[in-house]
């Protein structure tokens, strides 16, 4: 089965420490997400990318959280400087929404970066 | 925003129960799906449903598409240990078809003890 790939599983680092998060989506799909899940806020949208352009960003702390799509394979997700409150886990997603169609095709999810931040 | 509230918030059943959760809104859904997710896993697709009172099942699990479009819920019939995990319901709005975009309920934990 295809599968969404996230690296890296596990990351911890200090506090001020750039952290990038990598996702490799499904291959043709074309919609890449990332959520936030903590315990505290569940799963958080914080931007998404249709054909590599980003759709929406405004879930995102802009200051210091920054995504983009180099090319459709990949995906990134910066931290700088991180904060102890970004500890949380990231997880990447992909789908394939139809354009004209209201109702697509579900969203596919990598295993997520477990990220802490000391 | 729109939210989607779900409920139970957790469960702790025998093996062999039947589980059901539910998830509601004040906002019409286009689509509503239904993920597990395992620990230390992201959320894995069980079902998928895309039309007002669509009934569907996939092995022990059936889920259903409310008739106001505004709700759905899940059911598991005989449960057992490995259907531990956390359930979230998450709904696609109307007219938002073209970004995929999804709304995630909080997530029902399940335990299940054998």
């Amino acid at each position: 089965d295809a599968r969404v790939t996230q690296t890296p599983r596990h990351k911890v680092t200090e506090m001020g420490q750039e952290v990038t998060m990598r996702c490799q989506p499904i291959l043709g799909h074309n919609t890449v997400f990332w959520y936030r899940q903590t315990m505290m806020q569940g799963l958080e949208l914080l931007a998404y990318f249709r054909n590599r352009a980003p759709l929406d960003d405004s879930g995102m702390p802009k200051d210091r959280f920054s995504a983009e799509m180099p090319d459709a394979t990949l995906a990134t997700l910066k931290i700088q400087p991180s904060e102890p409150r970004d500890s949380a886990v990231y997880f990447c997603a992909s789908g394939l929404p139809e354009v004209g169609r209201d109702s697509n095709q579900p969203q596919h999810f990598g295993d997520g970066t477990r990220l802490s931040i000391l | 925003g729109q939210q989607l509230n779900q409920s139970p918030q957790s469960m702790f059943i025998q093996e062999g129960e039947d589980v059901s959760m539910n998830c509601t809104s004040s906002s019409i859904f286009n689509t509503w799906l239904w993920y597990k997710q395992d620990p230390g896993e992201g959320p894995v697709l069980l079902i998928a449903l895309y039309k007002a009172g669509e009934l569907t099942s996939n092995g022990r699990l059936t889920a259903q598409f409310g008739i106001t479009r505004k709700d759905s819920f899940l059911n598991i019939s005989a449960s057992i240990p490995s259907d531990v995990g956390i359930y979230f319901c998450a709904g696609q709005l109307v007219g938002t078809g073209n970004t995929g975009k999804l709304i995630f309920g909080q997530g029902t934990t399940l335990q299940v003890k054998p």
